[in-house]
């Protein structure tokens, strides 16, 4: 089946420092997906991409998908405190959604 | 987005028995879908409840273990059935947004700790 390969596993930043999460698939996707869960939460949906190459901003957030439609990347700019979770790309396979790994971010401040 | 009920919110269950898991949501959708979450894991699609068909199962599910009911377009449950310590995980449902972009609400969450 389809597999999404997510990275890093684990990113633990100080506050005010930048942070980036990787997907990538090993064939073209027809769309990908972010979403967020926050420690003793469920995941949350954030964003999703389409288009290749597209890109999209949510305040300090800015989300890309590859101009091959293969990878994603997630970037948070100077994190804060509330960003903490862990972040899931989801990509769809037929009328469901397959999650990667996801990366746990903590922010120290 | 639709709004999801689930319950229980967590449960401690003793080895050999089952539990059932519920699912309300407040508009009708086609099709629910449960999923698992092992203790610092990812979300694993475990079925998808269809209303008035029987569930489509994950490799690595099956019926017997997991059996679901989708009596309508806008309930479902899961049974975590003769559950062992390795079923210890939180349970999830969710929802297409409706948005035709197959985008997924979730509800809060069952976390289930098997002894």
């Amino acid at each position: 089946g389809q597999q999404v390969m997510q990275i890093p596993q684990y990113q633990h930043v100080q506050e005010g420092e930048d942070f980036t999460t990787y997907c990538n698939s090993s064939t073209t996707l027809s769309n990908i997906q972010w979403y967020k869960q926050r420690p003793g939460g469920h995941p949350v949906f954030l964003i999703q991409l389409v288009k290749s190459g597209e890109v999209k901003k949510q305040k300090r957030l800015t989300f890309q998908f590859g101009e091959a439609k293969k990878n994603s990347s997630l970037h948070i700019t100077a994190t804060q405190t509330t960003d903490v979770g862990t972040y899931f790309c989801a990509m769809e396979y037929g009328n469901k959604l397959v999650f990667g790994a996801g990366t746990i971010l903590r922010v120290k401040s | 987005s639709a709004v999801i009920s689930q319950k229980p919110s967590r449960d401690i269950c003793q080895r050999g028995t089952s539990l059932t898991i519920q699912c309300q949501v407040d508009s009708q959708v086609t099709m629910m879908f449960w999923y698992r979450q092992q203790p610092g894991q990812s979300l694993t699609l475990i079925a998808t409840a269809n209303q008035g068909s029987e569930a489509t199962y994950e490799s690595g599910f099956v019926i017997d273990k997991f059996p679901i009911s989708r009596p309508n377009l806008t309930f479902s449950t899961l049974t975590v059935s003769n559950m062992s310590p390795e079923d210890s995980s939180i349970y999830l449902c969710s929802v297409d947004r409706g948005t035709g972009a197959n985008v997924l609400t979730f509800g809060a969450g069952s976390r289930l700790t098997v002894l």
